[in-house]
């Protein structure tokens, strides 16, 4: 099984909303990442968890806040969002971050901010 | 550092035609090599990998080829179908690198027309 859950998959919110992501795999994954996808481009890398410690911010707004309960999930929350910030939100798994191993992505959280 | 490069463009071309993608990558290291495909509305499927020279990845009916020489991993798949229209992703990680950076290509629209 190579799956990786996402909930919820549309999410539209107000820029003064509170709101959370969350991402779940149980392949015994030690590695999980966040990626950001604007349409028709590739993903970008936004935050790294490595053994459930976050190994890897590539400079994200504090709007944005990752947390990883345990080694099979994956969170990220969000607060006071800009229209900007609309996107498809990937959630992605690997057996580890320090091998160049394949990386699994979950089918993503479709976010509108109004 | 790491990229690949896609060639230009989407692609359009009718059903059970010849599908050739071309991919080119510059890496430190020794790179591992994927294509990963998106289909609309949906997130990253592992297509096919490649780990070492000369390795060929396949699924579905796709195939490439790790070439070192010429930094290559174009993708083929030699009678197309209508069901796989969608966006087509290279990308590679760097062993050696570190905390498993997927660097991708810009993405390829594929469209088959019955």
């Amino acid at each position: 099984d190579t799956e990786v859950t996402q909930t919820p998959k549309h999410l539209v919110m107000g820029m003064t909303n509170k709101k959370s992501l969350k991402c779940e795999q149980h392949m015994g994954h030690r590695a999980m990442y966040w990626y950001k996808q604007k349409a028709k481009k590739p993903p970008e890398l936004m935050f790294v968890y490595s053994y459930e410690k976050l190994s890897i911010n590539e400079s994200v707004p504090s709007r944005f806040s990752p947390e990883c309960p345990n080694s099979s999930l994956l969170n990220l929350h969000l607060h006071a969002l800009q229209p900007e910030d609309s996107a498809l939100y990937l959630c992605a798994s690997s057996q580890e971050s320090s091998q160049p191993y394949e990386q699994y992505f979950g089918p993503g959280t479709r976010l509108t901010v109004t | 550092g790491n990229s690949v490069t896609q060639m230009e463009g989407p692609v359009t071309l009718s059903e059970e035609a010849f599908l050739t993608i071309n991919c080119t990558y510059t890496a430190t290291g020794y790179p591992s090599l994927f294509w990963y495909v998106q289909y609309p509305g949906e997130g990253l499927q592992l297509l096919l990998k490649a780990t070492k020279a000369d390795d060929k990845g396949s699924n579905k009916g796709f195939e490439a080829t790790y070439r070192k020489e010429t930094t290559s991993f174009h993708l083929e798949k030699g009678s197309v179908q209508v069901s796989d229209s969608a966006v087509y992703f290279c990308a590679l990680i760097s062993r050696g690198y570190g905390n498993n950076r997927l660097a991708f290509g810009k993405g390829n629209q594929v469209v088959v027309i019955p």
